[in-house]
């Protein structure tokens, strides 16, 4: 079975801070991790994926996540956090068939 | 390409009546999903289909709640008899494989 954790049920920072978003995965094989965003009233947009290669994989609007095997972790990062980031962030690992989301962390930027 | 696209947007309708949402899929995605996302119970799977054959049904919440694929570029949800807490925002999706899934912009339903 696969499944997901975001520890976190809210984040806020700073505009013009770094930011974090934690996630950590459990599936067996090889592992195909996704980070969605929805924005109030809208359906999940895709911000990036990890299939394989490169640990570090940058996505849209400036976003990008940091593959971890050892601790089994995909947290989304961004150097300098904007207010329009303020929305629910879901992280997913894909499986044969389905995915699996995690609970969403909403990341709110103070100005 | 249009995206997902689903309808009605927005449904409101009372206790015991039949609700059919309605979703078309992007052209060539082999997969179709349908979620349900409410504040108590966040983001659900419902059923998915992979080319148009319904493949895990295990989240639909009981037999009130039928899904049908009869080609690849439609589906529909329905719920009958409706009740109010089926409100939800109902999310259609697809992909193409394993790959990223692409959200409709949802159905907000309100069982009244």
């Amino acid at each position: 079975a696969q499944s997901v954790a975001q520890p976190e049920d809210q984040v806020n920072v700073a505009e013009g801070n770094p930011l974090t978003v934690k996630c950590t995965y459990s599936v067996s094989g090889n592992p195909y991790l996704f980070w969605y965003v929805q924005y109030p009233n809208r359906g999940l947009q895709f911000l990036l994926k990890y299939i394989t290669g490169d640990n570090l994989v940058k996505g849209s609007y400036g976003f990008e996540a940091e593959f971890n095997k050892s601790q089994t972790s995909f947290h989304l990062k961004k150097p300098s956090a904007l207010v329009s980031d303020s929305a629910l962030y879901f992280c997913a690992v894909r499986g044969p068939g389905k995915s699996t989301f995690g609970d969403g962390t909403t990341l709110t930027v103070k100005p | 390409d249009a995206g997902v696209i689903q309808s009605p947007r927005h449904e409101v309708t009372e206790m015991g009546q039949e609700v059919t949402l309605r979703c078309k899929p992007i052209s060539g995605h082999d997969y179709l999903f349908w979620y349900r996302q409410t504040m108590m119970r966040g983001l659900e799977l419902l059923i998915y289909f992979n080319n148009n054959v319904p493949i895990d049904d295990s989240g639909m919440p009981e037999d009130r709640f039928s899904a049908k694929m009869p080609n690849a570029s439609f589906s529909t949800l329905k719920i009958q008899p409706s009740e109010p807490r089926d409100s939800a925002v109902y999310f259609c999706a697809s992909s193409i494989h394993t790959d990223t899934q692409y959200f409709g912009p949802g159905t907000r339903l309100t069982v009244l």
